[in-house]
């Protein structure tokens, strides 16, 4: 079946300009997860939504950043004001919920959005 | 605190050689789970396997094979018969059972496996 999606593959613009970014998660998946990674870097966690409801958002650097999830399956990274700092590669990852409602099942990622900001 | 450590920066070895690329983690919950994943050069994280704290058994899945050890903190990897196409950066990755949300990444190594 198809994994995760994520649009643009790339996105290149100018500091202070606003930018969104989308994710597709995998069909039936209730969980969704944004990572940024820097070059060189392991992924670093951003937030977290199961459903429709931010569960943990506490990786999210600052104001600048917001992500939304509104019916539940496709969800947009949105970011303020960019500064260059913020360019790395931005992932999204998709998870079911195993039998223990408690415990989220592994995460599949998708190809990720490579943001420049010049 | 949650940590990942992955010391092995960068791995070089000719084809058909067995490599182990090392975990090391730190976490206070007596609950958790443990990941490999592989990033290949097209970018996309590859799931390769997961554990969890409460299951010491040592895998094998054709050449990749897994060492699991509580005592120590770690988690290694093996690739027996390494192959040019296993050349990826590989990362290791903790979640704990009170936030199984958040996956802590290590740094990754980069493995090269020359013909």
């Amino acid at each position: 079946g198809a994994g995760v999606s994520q649009t643009p593959s790339n996105k290149v613009t100018e500091k202070g300009k606003y930018v969104e970014l989308r994710c597709d998660p995998i069909s039936g998946h209730t969980a969704l997860y944004w990572y940024r990674q820097s070059l060189g870097q392991g992924p670093e966690f951003l937030i977290y939504f199961q459903g429709t409801g931010a569960a943990d958002d506490s990786g999210l650097p600052n104001d600048r950043f917001f992500a939304v999830r509104p019916e539940g399956s496709v969800s947009t990274l949105k970011i303020q004001r960019t500064e260059r700092g913020d360019s790395a590669v931005y992932l999204c990852a998709s998870s079911s919920l195993g039998r223990q409602e408690l415990i989220l099942n592994t995460q599949y990622f998708g190809p990720g959005t490579r943001l420049t900001v010049l | 605190a949650q940590k990942v450590t992955q010391a092995q920066t960068e791995i070089s070895v000719v084809e058909k050689e067995d490599v182990t690329l090392d975990c090391v983690y730190e976490t206070r919950d007596t609950t958790y789970y443990l990941f490999w994943y592989k990033q290949p050069p097209s970018g996309e994280l590859v799931f390769l396997i997961r554990r969890n704290s409460f299951d010491e058994q040592n895998e094998i899945s054709g050449r990749y094979s897994w060492n699991f050890q509580k005592s120590t903190s770690s988690f290694n990897f093996t690739i027996t018969a390494s192959q040019v196409v296993d050349s990826a950066v590989y990362f290791c990755a903790l979640s704990e059972a009170r936030n199984t949300g958040k996956l802590i990444f290590g740094q990754g190594t980069t493995l090269q496996v020359k013909p």
